[in-house]
């Protein structure tokens, strides 16, 4: 076990419509990253943030969204959604953003279906 | 932008034999993390490397960062059936601000 959370576990879903998707980092975690994973593809960021503020942008489609509350905890917002959305989210967590500090720790991930 | 490569992409051996996996960056990383994920699991953090040369080893596992600070390698000795699973390499470069991963070579190791 991690110390991440992320609920729900599996999400089904038609196109269009729109699901959010939420991460609690590890108690003492300031930094959270969002992560696509296709089926039998690799790990695809989408984005990062650190103490409430965006820190990095990746691959993040415009119908996605994402932030981080005051208490850490994160949203991913995904909206009108099509049929190649369907993946495993991965949210994960670290200390900080450089050297020992980025280690990330992972969530058990949220099984999207698009149908 | 910043491109992490992992070769092979799939790697089948027998148990017992050895297995590496070598990541190459586009660009000079600050470090690299190497991760593991189980069939049906999260990845899992296994180690980092931040200087030039560098080489660590944990038991079976040997990881080490090139001199240019553009590629890695991880090396098991005498796989075992619990190693399977798809090892990435992940980094972030010393410009950008995106964390990368690789592809991941996936190893099926067979009994």
């Amino acid at each position: 076990d991690s110390g991440v959370t992320q609920t729900p576990k599996h999400l089904i879903t038609a196109t269009g419509q729109r699901v959010t998707l939420r991460c609690s980092p590890r108690s003492g975690d300031l930094s959270v990253y969002w992560y696509q994973q296709s089926l039998d593809q690799g790990l695809q960021f989408l984005i990062q943030y650190y103490n409430g503020e965006e820190r990095a942008k990746g691959n993040i489609l415009e119908r996605f969204s994402a932030q981080q509350f005051p208490d850490l905890h994160s949203e991913l917002n995904l909206s009108s959604l099509e049929l190649g959305d369907s993946a495993l989210y991965f949210c994960a967590s670290s200390l900080g953003t450089s050297g020992p500090k980025e280690t990330q720790y992972f969530g058990p991930g949220t099984r999207l279906l698009v149908l | 932008g910043q491109q992490v490569m992992q070769i092979p992409q799939y790697q089948h051996v027998q148990e017992g034999e050895d297995f590496t996996t070598y990541c190459n960056s586009s660009t000079t990383l600050s470090n690299i993390q190497w991760y593991k994920q189980r069939p049906g699991g999260h990845p899992v953090f296994l180690i980092q490397l931040v200087k030039s040369g560098e080489v660590k080893k944990q038991k079976r596992l040997t990881f080490q960062f090139g001199e240019a600070k553009k590629n890695s390698s991880l090396h098991i000795t005498a796989t075992q059936t619990t190693d399977v699973g798809t090892y990435f390499c992940a980094g972030r470069d010393n410009y950008g601000q995106n964390f990368v991963f690789g592809p991941g070579t996936r190893l099926s190791v067979l009994p």
